[in-house]
C-alpha cells in the first residue's frame, strides 16, 4: 500500500463544475503539498499545508491532520485547469525536504 | 526572481553512456532535491543536497549520484545508462528544506535508446 493515496485517478468535468480531489496518507507528516503538472512536465506548487485551510483564487485546499486526509477543491472549473494534480507529503521521520508523492489525478475539464 | 532552471530540457543517450543533468535553484535557496518521474513508478525521490552535503538519499542504485556546488547549483549524474533510466528528471529547490515551499524546475526528459 502506498503511503499516499489519491482519488480519483481520473476525473472528467464540464466547465463550471465544482471539483474535489482527495488525498489520504498513512504516515505522520510535517507538511502536505498540492502540485499541478501540465503536459510537458513542469510542476507548479499550488499549496503547502500543515493545518487548516488555504485559498488561492478558485482553488481551496484543506487538511485534517487527525484523519490524515486532505482535499483540493476547484470552484467554477475551467478547461485551463486540465492537468495532473499531485498530492505530496513530507514525512516526519525524514529530515530535510524529501517528498513522498501520490500517483496523481488526471483532471480534464471540457468546455 | 528567476525560477528553478534545469538544463538540458531534452536528452537522448545510448545504453551504457553516462549523463549529467544540471539544476540551478532560486537565488538564496540552499536545498536542492532531485526526483525521477516514470509512467510506471510515478515520482520518486533520488536525493537531496543542502549546503553542498547530501542530506537524504532515495532507493536508487549507485549509478545515480549527485553533488552541489558552493553557489547551490546541483548536478546529478547517471552512469552506465539503462533503458529503464528513461524518465523525466525534476529538481526542486527550497530555502531551508523542511516546512518551506518547494519550487520545481521544468525537468529534463532523458531518453535512453
Amino acid at each position: 500500500k502506498n503511503e499516499v493515496e489519491q482519488s480519483p485517478q481520473n476525473l472528467t468535468a464540464q466547465e463550471g463544475e465544482f471539483i474535489t480531489i482527495n488525498c489520504s496518507y498513512s504516515v505522520g507528516i510535517s507538511a502536505l503539498h498540492w502540485l499541478q503538472q501540465h503536459p510537458g512536465g513542469g510542476i507548479v506548487s499550488l499549496f503547502m499545508l500543515s493545518s487548516g485551510k488555504k485559498k488561492h483564487g478558485r482553488l481551496i485546499a484543506t487538511i485534517n491532520i487527525q484523519e490524515k486526509h486532505s482535499s483540493l477543491h476547484i470552484t467554477a472549473s475551467h478547461p485551463r485547469d486540465s492537468a495532473v494534480y499531485i498530492c505530496a507529503v513530507r514525512p516526519l521521520e525524514t529530515s530535510g525536504s524529501r517528498l513522498t508523492f501520490g500517483e496523481g489525478t488526471q483532471l480534464t475539464v471540457n468546455p | 526572481k528567476a525560477g528553478v532552471t534545469q538544463t538540458p530540457r531534452y536528452l537522448i543517450k545510448t545504453r551504457g553512456q553516462q549523463v549529467t543533468l544540471s539544476c540551478s535553484p532560486i537565488s538564496g535557496h540552499r536545498s536542492v532535491s532531485w526526483y525521477q518521474q516514470t509512467p510506471g513508478q510515478g515520482l520518486q525521490f533520488l536525493f537531496e543536497y543542502f549546503s553542498e552535503t547530501q542530506r537524504n538519499k532515495g532507493n536508487f542504485p549507485g549509478r545515480f549520484s549527485g553533488r552541489q556546488f558552493s553557489n547551490s547549483r546541483s548536478e546529478m549524474n547517471v552512469s552506465t545508462l539503462e533503458l529503464g533510466d528513461s524518465a523525466l528528471y525534476l529538481c526542486a529547490s527550497s530555502f531551508l528544506g523542511q516546512n518551506t515551499e518547494a519550487f520545481f524546475g521544468q525537468g529534463t526528459r532523458l531518453t535512453v535508446v
